[in-house]
């Protein structure tokens, strides 16, 4: 069974800090790490898919490393805006291919 | 809009009712799923289906009943559920498993009581 722990549980910053976000998963039989975000009232939202070692993923002020080796992922947000506040999932797949495993998030909230 | 539609929106059920949530995805992808989310739990895998066929049942106790019909749409029927059960249910499709992203519908707020 695969365990993906997040750190931490919740964030509270204020707009303009940048911030990140720690996923652990099993670093045996990896297969992939996907990062959602998910607003209230939405659905979640796929942000990155990472496969290997020592990928950099990025999208606008959001951006995500992988480490398949010791079995941890960061997010980071540069400058958060109100906007950014939601939950961020992590989620790893087992070298089986098989359905994703969640963390239980990590909530952030942004002042303005 | 994620090209994945669940109905209903919420539920509220009895304990010896019968019901059933709908998904439908209109993005041609291969694979689908349902998930629960419970207060301060991970989103939990109970079923996959690749091509029609149910490929992963994580012990999911037997009155939650899945059907996959085709290609774009899953059901899970559901009969004498217990309060416990109260959760949100979200459907999500990816085009194949593992290391595609998937894209989740609205989800179902379901209440037993």
């Amino acid at each position: 069974i695969l365990n993906v722990e997040q750190s931490p549980q919740s964030l509270h910053v204020q707009e303009g800090d940048s911030t990140n976000f720690t996923c652990s998963f099993p670093s045996s039989n990896f297969y992939a790490l996907h990062w959602y975000r998910w607003e209230t009232a939405k659905s979640p939202e796929a942000l990155f898919v990472m496969t290997l070692n020592g990928d950099e993923k990025k999208k606008g002020r959001i951006s995500a490393t992988l480490n398949t080796k010791e079995g941890y992922s960061y997010l980071y947000i540069k400058g958060s805006q109100p906007e950014d506040s939601a939950t961020y999932l992590c989620a790893s797949v087992n070298q089986a291919g098989t359905a994703l495993i969640f963390g239980k998030g990590t909530t952030l909230s942004v002042s303005s | 809009e994620t090209g994945v539609t669940q109905t209903p929106r919420h539920l509220v059920m009895g304990m010896t009712n019968k019901k059933s949530l709908k998904c439908e995805q209109h993005l041609g992808h291969n694979a689908m799923y349902w998930y629960k989310q419970s207060a301060k739990k991970p989103l939990e895998l109970m079923f996959v289906y690749s091509l029609e066929e149910r490929v992963e049942n994580n012990s999911v106790p037997s009155r939650f009943s899945p059907e996959c019909p085709n290609s774009s749409h899953l059901f899970l029927h559901l009969h004498t559920l217990q309060p416990e059960d109260s959760a949100l249910y979200l459907c999500a499709s990816s085009q194949v498993r593992g290391s595609e992203k998937l894209f989740f519908g609205s989800g179902t707020q379901l209440s037993v009581l």
